[in-house]
């Protein structure tokens, strides 16, 4: 089974730059995702790390350690519509494996 | 491509009444599946399919069935409402399992009285 940890709840400013973590436990893995989220709508994908290091998409990059079992997401330029939750999530090596952390709800203030 | 579609988008029933969650998707991915999002907790897998004719049971497909006749929908039945089963339902797809994006739908919210 999986076990995926993130923060519950998170502030930042407009302009700033914020980081997210996620931490699991696996018994498998093939590959992590970020996704976004915001009220009321679907999640829609951000990341997908699957090897140790950094991916950089604009203004969002992810970061992943397999040994440590920790990923962050980490958002630049903050805008007020990245006022969201971010959810991650880690698929072991079934197909019914997809396991999903309950999400960081990011406040972006001005 | 209108991607991955729900209907309905809200739906309220009464214990023990059942129903069809339907889901479509027009960019012939093979993989589908249904999550549940529950408040202060992740998605949960309900059910899945790798392709036409194939489905198979997620974390939690207790009280759920599907069934997977084309390529294009995969409904979720109710066989018999319960109150643990309000919660906002989500439809996905993918080209393949494993390491594709999934697409999700934008969601059904279902309340059991």
């Amino acid at each position: 089974g999986q076990n995926i940890d993130q923060p519950t709840e998170m502030t930042a400013t407009e302009g700033a730059i914020v980081q997210i973590n996620c931490t699991y436990q696996t018994s498998g893995f093939n590959g992590l995702f970020w996704y976004q989220q915001h009220a009321g709508e679907a999640p829609t994908f951000l990341s997908y790390n699957v090897l140790d290091g950094l991916e950089e998409k604009g203004r969002f990059s992810s970061f992943l350690s397999r040994s440590k079992g920790y990923s962050y997401l980490l958002l630049k330029e903050l805008q007020m519509k990245d006022s969201a939750s971010y959810l991650c999530a880690v698929r072991g090596w079934d197909n019914n494996d997809m396991r999903f952390g309950a999400g960081t709800r990011l406040t972006v203030k001005p | 491509n209108a991607g991955v579609t729900q209907t309905p988008k809200f739906q309220v029933l009464k214990t023990g009444q059942s129903m069809t969650l339907q889901c479509a998707q027009d960019m012939n991915h093979e993989y589908m599946s249904w999550y549940r999002q529950d408040p202060g907790m992740g998605l949960r897998l309900i059910h899945y399919s790798v392709g036409a004719g194939i489905t198979d049971q997620g974390e939690v497909p207790n009280g759920y069935n599907v069934s997977r006749s084309t390529t294009e929908d995969f409904p979720l039945r109710l066989l018999s409402a319960a109150p643990s089963q309000t919660s906002v339902y989500f439809c996905a797809s993918s080209l393949g399992q494993g390491t594709d994006t999934q697409y999700f739908g934008p969601g059904t919210r279902l309340t059991v009285l």
